[in-house]
């Protein structure tokens, strides 16, 4: 069974930084691409980064291009997301998600990362 | 890149069938067949449903189909069953490395 657990959310001031985490399980991590969604609350759905099994290559919604690294560690089976500058309006839940063909297929359950002063 | 465009709202007896509409442009949904829908009960995580147009990943019950007509994608969900009541959600690749979602419908089991 696919498992995906994001770790790293809380409460952070608008322009500190934090990484998220997502530890993946139940399947191959290094055969699978891997992306970041979030949801602002009581809003819907946002793409917001996704890399490749090999972390080659590497995608950013506009929204976050510059401020938001994503990265990998095939070896811990594990996904990242650096975030600086953070925004008010970063607030969200973030999902990590398994991706095949630009489709998240298998979620987990979210980190709720908010900013505010 | 915008979002797609869903009714805010769906509704259905038990037994109906109900179809939620999602609207993009030619350089979304109508350009590629990467288009999902995803399921999202309240306090849960996304659940994809179809993919690539038209395509159920295995579990999800035949009762719901995807399929697309140029720029708009449609889900169908036949047969609403109480559990049905949900949000839902569809995506498409954008081009360019991108991925948008569509704003989301509230479907309602009367």
């Amino acid at each position: 069974e696919v498992q995906l657990v994001e770790s790293g959310g809380g409460l952070i001031k608008p322009g500190e930084s934090l990484r998220l985490s997502c530890t993946a399980s139940g399947f191959t991590f290094s055969d699978y691409s891997m992306t970041w969604v979030r949801q602002a609350p009581g809003k819907g759905l946002e793409w917001v980064s996704s890399i490749h099994y090999n972390s080659r290559s590497k995608y950013y919604a506009d929204s976050v291009k510059g401020r938001f690294t994503i990265f990998r560690d095939n070896a811990k089976s594990s996904l990242y997301l650096q975030m600086n500058s953070l925004r008010a309006e970063d607030t969200a839940l973030y999902y990590c998600a398994r991706e095949v063909w630009w489709t998240p297929d298998s979620w987990g359950q979210g980190t709720l990362v908010t900013v505010s002063s | 890149q915008s979002a797609l465009t869903q009714p805010p709202s769906a509704s259905g007896s038990p037994g109906q069938s109900v179809t939620i509409s999602c609207t993009g442009t030619s350089s979304d949904v109508g350009d590629y067949n990467y288009v999902s829908w995803y399921q999202q009960h309240p306090g849960k995580a996304p659940k994809l449903m179809i993919y690539e147009v038209s395509k159920r990943p295995s579990g999800v019950p035949d009762r719901f189909s995807g399929s697309k007509s140029g720029n708009t994608a449609s889900l169908t969900v036949s047969g609403l069953q109480a559990e049905d009541e949900a949000d839902y959600y569809c995506s498409s690749y954008a081009g360019s490395d991108n991925v948008v979602f569509g704003v989301g419908t509230k479907l309602t089991v009367l």
